[in-house]
């Protein structure tokens, strides 16, 4: 099993501020198996990049993805109110073919 | 509107069986594989199974093989889930999710399964 480790678990920042979130995997993932999701409270997970940097549609532009082997990033530039949130990463491969990371909540500071 | 909808979810008691659907509107379903996610309460995402798009093709997380069935209807624009034999760590919310490039790109705003006496 491929797993995902996530950090930090707890991201505490102000709006305005940038994010970086990791995902490390503990095997190498071919760029194209790694996606980032957003899930705000009582809501569903919703895709946020595919295929490590690119956007989704609709996703604002101050969401962006980066990485390769086993080390992955998804970067906020500039925290607006509704970001708060927490955020999952997600490959493909192996057996499951589909795992998360455990999630990182990034809440107002 | 591209959207899923799921509905079944309920309380059930250990050992009990439930199916779960997830109908699906504003874009082709019958071009699409399909999953299932489940998140117990306060935890992660964790994938459960899914199907291709002619239903020829399905895998399972081994925690639910030989328990829970995917299934779709293409005529009917709906994905099921057939839960037997229920287990307490099988509380959770259950999300059916359009499969996209490895990933899931849309997804619905999932129902609750309890399961408890």
């Amino acid at each position: 099993e491929i797993v995902l480790t996530q950090s930090p678990g707890t991201l505490s920042l102000s709006p305005g501020e940038r994010a970086t979130l990791s995902c490390r995997a503990s095997q190498s993932l071919s760029s194209s198996y790694l996606a980032w999701y957003q899930q705000r409270p009582g809501q569903a997970p919703r895709l946020l990049i595919y295929v490590a940097s690119s956007r989704a549609t609709g996703i604002p532009d101050r969401f962006s993805g980066s990485g390769s082997g086993t080390d992955f990033t998804l970067t906020i530039s500039r925290l607006e109110p509704e970001d708060f949130a927490v955020y999952y990463c997600q490959q493909y491969g192996g057996s499951p073919e589909w795992t998360f990371g455990q999630g990182t909540k990034v809440e107002i500071k | 509107e591209v959207q899923l909808v799921e509905s079944g979810g309920g309380l059930v008691p250990p050992g009990g069986s439930l199916r779960l659907s997830c109908v699906a509107s504003g874009f082709t379903f019958s071009s699409n594989w399909m999953h299932w996610v489940r998140q117990a309460p306060g935890k992660g995402l964790v994938w459960v199974s899914r199907i291709n798009n002619d239903g020829g093709s399905i895998t399972y997380a081994d925690y639910v093989k030989g328990r829970f069935t995917i299934s779709r209807d293409n005529a009917k624009n709906t994905l099921y889930l057939q839960m037997n034999s229920l287990r307490a760590e099988d509380t959770a919310v259950y999300y059916c999710a359009r499969g996209g490039h490895y990933n899931f790109d849309l997804w619905g705003q999932g129902t609750l399964v309890t399961v408890s006496s």
